[in-house]
């Protein structure tokens, strides 16, 4: 079974750009969730889908959104993009809301 | 609010030795915890998780963690460390209380546990 794919594995832009990242999810798992990892703030949420419905949002700017699609597939976007933006991108599924959640490699996002 | 705490960022031991990590964790109901590797430039792999039930959890790889309620810990341990198990650890913790409304993990920082031939 074809674990959760994250697409593009690296990414570079500039501040001020905008870039969307892709995840396919485990098949059969219809929740997702997004978290932002970085060396100085470690491991934080940012989004949890489940069912092309966003259930909660991490404190994070307006900047940062995301969406599901009806097959489970998940994008987020993160819009004018700032230096402190850089860190990777991990997306996990899950069969449930409540269920254990299995990680993607991850995107990897530096801002110049 | 949930929280977990790894009070050690760094734990090195011998091959062939016991290791532990450490993990104590903050909820307001009852805790689903989780403990996950991370190799360089990968993603977070599942070792194993705590919902209900036997005190201790066998996981992965031959890893092992000890929920603890009344010292909110759950500490990750294996009898016999080897060089391959390198690698940063995360403890997650969910908080299940009823009407939470959010099934988001909260994660500790990471301890880098280096394993010495």
């Amino acid at each position: 079974k074809a674990g959760v794919t994250q697409t593009p594995r690296y990414l570079i832009k500039t501040r001020g750009q905008q870039v969307t990242l892709s995840c396919s999810p485990i098949s059969g798992h219809r929740s997702v969730s997004w978290y932002q990892q970085t060396p100085g703030q470690g491991l934080q949420f940012l989004f949890e889908y489940f069912s092309e419905t966003q259930r909660n949002k991490g404190n994070f700017p307006g900047r940062f959104s995301g969406r599901q699609f009806s097959n489970s597939r998940s994008e987020m976007n993160v819009s004018t993009l700032e230096l402190g933006d850089s860190a990777l991108y991990l997306c996990a599924s899950s069969r449930r809301l409540a269920d254990t959640q299995y990680f993607g490699p991850g995107t990897r996002l530096t801002v110049l | 609010a949930q929280s977990v705490a790894q009070p050690e960022d760094q734990v090195n031991v011998a091959e062939g030795n016991p290791l532990t990590v450490k993990c104590t964790y903050s909820v307001s109901g009852n805790p689903y915890l989780f403990w996950y590797v991370q190799y360089p430039n990968r993603g977070l792999q599942f070792l194993l998780k705590y919902i209900t039930g036997d005190n201790l959890v066998k996981g992965s790889y031959g890893f092992e963690a000890e929920f603890n309620k009344s010292q909110t810990s759950f500490h990750l341990k294996k009898p016999s460390a080897l060089v391959s198990d390198s690698a940063l650890y995360f403890c997650a913790v969910r908080d299940m209380r009823s009407g939470a409304g959010s099934y988001q993990l909260t994660f500790g920082k990471g301890t880098k546990l280096s394993v010495i031939p």
